[in-house]
């Protein structure tokens, strides 16, 4: 079975600021590791997937995230919020690499002050 | 990248009516589709899975007859929710592969429905 836990239901930084938005992943096999970007009533955006290469994964936005299988983590980050990047985002784990039956965390919502 | 639509976006029913969702795929075809369903401040959970030309697969607990799906063509999935209830308002979001195993898994705009 796979499942994801996203820590924190809530996260607030300054614009400017680091923005770390935590993921853990459990697997029975390799995971494929993506993070989504959902706006207020809009459906999900791809920010970045792991597919077994590189494990510091680059995406959009100026986010990334590094796969650790130590830690069987996959955290988000971003040097320096923006106030355009408060919105939700979802940590999901998939058997495949094209995210079929794909299963998503519970989501993180990224508030930014100015 | 690819383009899903869903359509309506928002709609608002009577209970007891029966509402359809249209998710396309404007620029590929997809022979498998996905409806999920997300509450307020929750995740999407995955409702079906939606195979141009059989019948879709449900998610354990998800009533068949209650959510009707049917994906004609490869560019088309509709969800019907039937003898709809002020418990089925939700989101619901649908997604589309480009291709089975390497392709994109590309998302909906979502469509709010609210019975009344």
């Amino acid at each position: 079975a796979q499942s994801v836990t996203q820590l924190g239901s809530h996260v607030s930084v300054s614009e400017g600021a680091l923005v770390l938005l935590r993921c853990n992943y459990s697997s029975s096999v390799p995971p494929y590791l993506f993070w989504y970007v959902q706006y207020p009533n809009q459906g999900l955006q791809l920010l970045l997937k792991y597919t077994s290469a590189a494990t510091l994964v680059k995406g959009i936005n100026g986010f990334e995230a590094e796969f650790k299988k130590s830690e069987t983590s996959f955290h988000l980050t971003k040097p320096s919020a923006h106030m355009s990047d408060a919105a939700e985002y979802f940590c999901a784990v998939s058997r495949s690499r094209s995210a079929s039956k794909i299963i998503f965390g519970s989501g993180t919502r990224l508030s930014i002050r100015p | 990248g690819a383009v899903v639509s869903q359509h309506p976006s928002w709609v608002i029913c009577k209970s007891g009516t029966s509402v359809k969702i249209e998710c396309r795929s404007l620029d590929f075809q997809a022979t498998t589709m996905f409806w999920y369903r997300q509450f307020p401040k929750q995740s999407l959970m995955l409702m079906a899975t939606s195979n141009e030309g059989s019948k879709a697969t449900y998610e354990q607990g998800v009533e068949k007859d209650k959510f009707l799906i049917n994906h004609a063509s490869l560019t088309l999935s509709t969800l019907t929710v039937t003898s709809a209830h002020p418990e089925d308002s939700s989101f619901y979001i649908c997604s589309a592969l480009t291709g089975e195993n390497t392709g994109e898994l590309f998302f909906g705009e979502g469509s709010r429905l609210t019975v009344l």
